[in-house]
């Protein structure tokens, strides 16, 4: 069946950088997008940008643009996306969520209907 | 950036009651507002879709409601596996953005 399956946990310093994989199974890939969603510790559900399946374009969340970068991998039988955050700070503390978004509809919108386990990224000197 | 709010921000109940969630959008989304369930420690789960579109697989006693900027989560007859946080999402505009979430816990 369809899953996401993410990348294990991370610890970095300050001004690093860090780089999370989703790796997806299960579906036709080109048929969605991918989200990314960060949580920082006890808050709310922050959307970081997504990367088209079918043609890898990219749209992020104007906060982050400039320090995130989105790119995806099918050259083996199963694809992977990956987050690049740089220029990390105790601020970037969050789990990071991977989350299949389905079709844009007119009348639907469109929504993220499956989600990866999540991976904690703790920035820290 | 559309923002998204949420009411109450948490509340008790006992199983079997019914509880209420609102979103409020800060223009019109017409119906692109989407629910999801969080459980502690795990990924949220999608619920409701296009306002009022139950997910499948998603038992019956939870419904949406809402167009424009108001919306509205259901929950009749609660049961001991829905205390948890319910985050309303906008998808109308990028950046999408949620509401601060809505905790649902035991009376």
């Amino acid at each position: 069946q369809a899953q996401l399956v993410q990348s294990g946990p991370e610890m970095k310093k300050p001004g690093a950088s860090v780089k999370v994989s989703c790796k997806a199974s299960g579906y036709t890939f080109s048929s969605y997008s991918m989200s990314w969603v960060r949580q920082a510790p006890g808050q709310g559900l922050e959307w970081v940008g997504w990367i088209s399946g079918y043609n890898g374009d990219t749209n992020y969340a104007y906060k982050y643009s400039g320090r995130v970068t989105m790119t995806t991998d099918t050259s083996t039988s199963t694809t992977t996306v990956y987050l690049y955050l740089r220029s990390l700070t105790s601020d970037d503390t969050a789990i990071y969520y991977c989350a299949r978004v389905t079709s844009w509809v007119y009348d639907l919108g469109n929504y993220e209907d499956l989600w990866g386990q999540g991976t904690l990224v703790t920035v820290s000197s | 950036d559309i923002q998204m709010t949420q009411s109450p921000s948490s509340l008790s109940a006992s199983v079997g009651d019914r509880v209420t969630i609102a979103c409020r959008a800060s223009r019109d989304i017409r119906t692109h507002l989407n629910w999801y369930q969080q459980k502690s420690g795990k990924a949220p789960e999608l619920l409701v879709y296009a306002a009022s579109s139950l997910q499948g697989g998603v038992p019956s006693r939870f419904s949406g409601s809402g167009s424009g900027t108001d919306f509205f989560l259901t929950i009749s007859d609660l049961q001991p596996e829905d205390f948890a946080i319910y985050y309303c999402q906008q998808s109308d505009i990028t950046p999408r953005t949620f509401g601060p979430g809505t905790r649902v816990d035991i009376k």
